[in-house]
C-alpha cells in the first residue's frame, strides 16, 4: 500500500491561506490523491482529490507535484470551522479501502 | 438523501457481552466500508462490501468480527465477547460504484466497554 506522510499539526491565523503537505513518494501511476478531513466528533468527510493535474472545488485547491511525489491542500482563507485533522490518503493496493494515517491537526487561530 | 446514518450513536457494555450496530448507506450507493478510530488516530480499514458480497477484510477483523450486508443495503457489525480494546469508534462510509468517488462516512457509533 501506498504510505503518505504529513506533518502532525499546523496552525494558521483565520482569513490567512493556509497549505497543508503530504508526502507519497510511493504512489503508483495510477492512484489519486484523495483528501478528506475529520471535524471533531464527526465522520471524514471528503475534501478533494487529484490524479497529475491541480484541482479546485469549493472547499479547496490541490497542488500535485510534476513528479506526483507530493501534494499540498490549499485553503484560500481559513475559517474557524476549518479546524480539523486533515488526511492525504489513497487507496489500499486492493484498491477497495482508503488508508488513513494520522493526518494533520490544523489549528486555526482568530 | 439524510447520508449514511448509524445507529446507535453511543454504546456502553461490559466486557463479554455482545453488541450489533447498524449502518444505512446512501441508497443507491453499492459500496460499504465499516473503519474502526481510537483516540488520537486516524480511521483504521475494517471491511469493505460491493453490493452484498464482502470482498475485503483487514487482519483487525478478528474472528468475534463480523459483518453483513444483506440484500445489497443496510449493513451490521457484530462484536461477539467484546473486549476493553474493542472501546473505540466504528464509523461506517459509502460509496458509488464509480473508482476514485468519494465516500461518504457517518458520524459513527462510539462504543464503550467497560
Amino acid at each position: 500500500d501506498a504510505k503518505t506522510t504529513q506533518p502532525n499539526s499546523m496552525e494558521s491565523n483565520e482569513e490567512e491561506p493556509v497549505h497543508l503537505p503530504c508526502n507519497h513518494s510511493t504512489i503508483s501511476g495510477t492512484d489519486y490523491i484523495h483528501w478528506y478531513r475529520q471535524l471533531p466528533s464527526q465522520g471524514p468527510e471528503y475534501v478533494i482529490h487529484g490524479l497529475t493535474s491541480n484541482v479546485n472545488n469549493r472547499m479547496a485547491s490541490l497542488a500535485i507535484a510534476e513528479d506526483r511525489k507530493s501534494s499540498t491542500l490549499i485553503l484560500h482563507r481559513a475559517t474557524l470551522r476549518d479546524a480539523a485533522v486533515y488526511y492525504c490518503i489513497s487507496y489500499s493496493n486492493s484498491g477497495y479501502a482508503l488508508n488513513f494515517g494520522k493526518g494533520t491537526s490544523l489549528l486555526v487561530t482568530p | 438523501d439524510t447520508g449514511v446514518s448509524q445507529n446507535p450513536r453511543h454504546k456502553i457494555t461490559k466486557r463479554g457481552q455482545n453488541v450489533t450496530f447498524r449502518c444505512d448507506p446512501i441508497s443507491e450507493h453499492n459500496r460499504l466500508y465499516w473503519y474502526r478510530q481510537t483516540l488520537g488516530q486516524g480511521p483504521e480499514f475494517l471491511t469493505y462490501f460491493q453490493n452484498e458480497a464482502q470482498l475485503e477484510k483487514s487482519r483487525l477483523l478478528s474472528d468475534r468480527f463480523s459483518a453483513e450486508r444483506p440484500k445489497g443495503s443496510f449493513s451490521t457489525l457484530e462484536i461477539q465477547r467484546t473486549e476493553q480494546g474493542d472501546s473505540a469508534m466504528y464509523l461506517c462510509a459509502s460509496s458509488s460504484i464509480r473508482k476514485n468517488t468519494e465516500a461518504f462516512f457517518g458520524q459513527g457509533t462510539r462504543l464503550t466497554v467497560v
